[in-house]
């Protein structure tokens, strides 16, 4: 089965700095990747998703990810923090291999944005 | 809009008790999944189901079962609750075409405390 690796449980940056969130992916085979955000007391909605189709893919809210298959990472960027932007981001794989129709998550990366 | 509706946003039940977590969709979609979000360990697959009353067991089904005997409605069953069972359920559902790239629509969660 695939898996996602998010490094940083908790990232903290101030408003207008950078966003950077980090994601690897376990496969051979370039896998459907996908970045999910939970804002607090919600659910999960989907930010953005890689489709093949281009590396650098364009989410919700200026949200980006670039697909790097040399790297096999997926990571997470927004050029310039809001205080909205607080809340945890989840990266995700599509299990194609077991055929399940679900997604593998990972552990998550809570992101505080500093006033 | 989708919309995924979970019957409870909190509850709490007592160890051995049995508890029954309902979720409905309103967008006729084939596709239903279980998952329990734990700090730390992001979201792990119970079950899913992909059609009225198929089921599959995803990465953690011990202690947990699952009814689907409507398409719309997807309920999570809890035996005899025990307090390893206290954490933030979310019930996701997608169209179910088979395409890897479905994005998954969530609830806004059930968090339950088992005393």
């Amino acid at each position: 089965a695939q898996s996602v690796t998010q490094l940083g449980s908790h990232v903290s940056v101030s408003e207008g700095a950078l966003v950077l969130l980090r994601c690897n992916y376990s496969s051979s085979v370039p896998p459907y990747l996908f970045w999910y955000v939970q804002y607090p007391n919600q659910g999960l909605q989907l930010l953005l998703k890689y489709t093949s189709a281009a590396t650098l893919v364009k989410g919700i809210n200026g949200f980006e990810a670039e697909f790097k298959k040399s790297e096999t990472s997926f990571h997470l960027t927004k050029p310039s923090a809001h205080m909205s932007d607080a809340a945890e981001y989840f990266c995700a794989v599509s299990d194609l291999d077991t055929g399940r129709r679900a997604l593998t998550f990972g552990s998550g990366t809570r992101l505080q944005v500093q006033p | 809009d989708v919309k995924v509706t979970q019957s409870s946003r909190y509850l709490v039940k007592r160890t051995g008790e049995k508890v029954f977590l309902e979720c409905v969709q309103d967008m006729d979609h084939e596709n239903m999944f279980w998952y329990r979000q734990d700090p730390g360990l992001g979201l792990r697959l119970i079950y899913f189901s992909y059609d009225v009353k198929m089921k599959e067991k995803g990465d953690i089904p011990e202690g947990y079962s699952v009814s689907r005997e409507k398409k719309e409605r997807f309920s999570l069953i809890l035996e005899s609750a025990s307090t390893n069972q206290t954490s933030m359920y979310l019930c996701a559902s997608s169209l179910g075409l088979g395409d890897p790239l479905e994005t998954q629509y969530f609830g806004p969660g059930t968090r339950l405390l088992v005393l």
